[in-house]
């Protein structure tokens, strides 16, 4: 099983700041089959990047992926109000899929 | 893409069966893959398995003795049922489907409680 881990556990930021979220997994995530997840309180997760690059249909240009391999990068460039969340990475290239502990970006 | 929608009992009794069905519309069940993913109240997800538009499956390992994933194309809907369920097994059970294994699209989720 490929385990993901998250960093840092908390994100303390303010709006109109740069965030960086990095997950680690324990083996290769073979084709790079890495995705992100937004999750807001009380909302189902939310598909921003996958295959570590690719912006989702419909995501801001403010987030970016990055990363190959072991280490994956989520970048938001810019807060906005609405970016305070947790946000989860998740590998798709070998079963058991597997989920990141999760980073919650809060408001500072 | 697809919509999704879970619905199932809210309350199932410790021992017994959790039984919850996705609805799928705005497209069809033939070509993709479907999954389920649960979330205990204030942890983080875990993928619970998947079934293909064919009938074949794949469990996470942690509860594969006690899953089973199963579909229905013709009514555009799949179905998850978890035996012997214990108070672990409360959390948010989301459904989701994707062109592969990525899952892209997310229901909005259905809380089941486990509690005599």
């Amino acid at each position: 099983e490929i385990v993901l881990t998250q960093s840092p556990g908390t994100l303390s930021l303010s709006p109109g700041e740069r965030a960086t979220l990095s997950c680690r997994a324990t083996q290769t995530v073979t084709r790079d089959y890495l995705a992100w997840f937004q999750q807001r309180p009380g909302q189902a997760p939310r598909l921003l990047i996958y295959d570590a690059i690719n912006r989702a249909t419909g995501v801001p240009d403010r987030f970016s992926g990055s990363g190959s391999g072991t280490d994956f990068t989520l970048s938001i460039s810019r807060l906005e109000p609405e970016d305070f969340a947790v946000y989860y990475c998740q590998q798709s290239s070998h079963a058991p899929l597997t989920f990141g502990g999760g980073t919650k970006v809060e408001i500072k | 893409q697809v919509q999704l929608q879970e619905s199932g009992p809210g309350l199932v009794k410790p021992s017994e069966t959790l039984s919850l069905t996705c609805v799928v519309s705005g497209g069809s069940m033939t070509t993709d893959y479907w999954s389920w993913v649960r979330q205990p109240p204030g942890k983080g997800l875990e993928w619970i398995g998947l079934i293909s538009y064919g009938g074949s499956t794949n469990y996470n390992p942690s509860l594969k003795s006690r899953v089973t994933i199963s579909l229905d194309t013709t009514k555009n809907q799949f179905f998850l049922r978890l035996s012997s369920v214990t108070a672990a097994d409360t959390a948010m059970y989301f459904c989701t489907g994707g062109s592969g294994w990525l899952p892209d699209s997310w229901g909005k989720g259905t809380l089941v409680t486990v509690s005599s």
